[in-house]
């Protein structure tokens, strides 16, 4: 199946700062791709769609200001999670498809802790 | 919301198939239903996905009633890698979002 790549596999973080994860489609180009989260022993939650070279489309309730996704290309996402807080730490997950496709290709995950 | 329920765990012995069940009564009429695993701290794997027929693949197979309000996910033959959270999904047909369940958490016994 296609490959999808995140980077950093886990980050650590002050309080306060920003941090970037990014998300790449490695053979295939992906003209959506979606941002999860998941906390401990819970189930995937929906973050943001982002489409290449559009605005990403947020989920109720995430902030769009703390939580800046940019689809720049066709291979590319990134999550940036802003001022982060101890509260921000979670499994951070993307998900792509691939051209006009039906099946959805997962990255390996991200573990953000904010300290 | 998500638009499946699952049981929320079940076990099976190893060597057995795993049966893990869904219930997705208002699914639409072009909407997929997609079947992940997610193991332990990784991203979910693709595992297989149909509409209305049955499918097959080298991982598991599809079973989908002929009113698609349910489905049924079968790995033929267990072993202690399948153990796993299942998810079973129905793919917004419009945006393509995939809005996760609670999944079944598969646990397979030696």
């Amino acid at each position: 199946g296609a490959v999808v790549s995140q980077h950093p596999s886990w980050v650590i973080c002050k309080s306060g700062t920003s941090v970037k994860i990014e998300c790449r489609s490695l053979d295939f180009q992906a003209t959506t791709m979606f941002w999860y989260r998941q906390f401990p022993k819970q189930s995937l939650m929906l973050m943001a769609t982002s489409n290449e070279g559009s605005k990403a489309t947020y989920e109720q309730g995430v902030e769009k200001d703390k939580f800046l996704i940019n689809h720049a290309s066709l291979t590319l996402s990134t999550l940036t999670v802003t001022s982060a807080h101890p509260e921000d730490s979670s499994f951070y997950i993307c998900s792509a498809r691939e051209g006009a496709g039906n099946t959805i290709y997962f990255g390996e995950g991200s573990w953000l802790t904010v300290v | 919301d998500a638009k499946t329920t699952q049981p929320p765990s079940m076990d099976c012995a190893e060597g057995r198939a795993a049966n893990l069940p869904c219930n997705h009564s208002t699914i639409s009429g072009n909407e997929y239903v997609y079947w992940y695993r997610q193991i332990h701290s990784q991203g979910p794997q693709y595992i297989i996905h149909g509409l209305k027929n049955n499918e097959t693949n080298e991982m598991a197979s599809l079973i989908i009633t002929e009113d698609r309000k349910s489905s049924t996910l079968i790995l033929p033959h267990a072993t202690l890698r399948d153990t796993a959270v299942y998810y079973c999904i129905v793919r917004d047909s419009g945006t393509y979002k995939y809005i996760f369940g609670t999944g079944t958490r598969l646990k397979v016994l030696a």
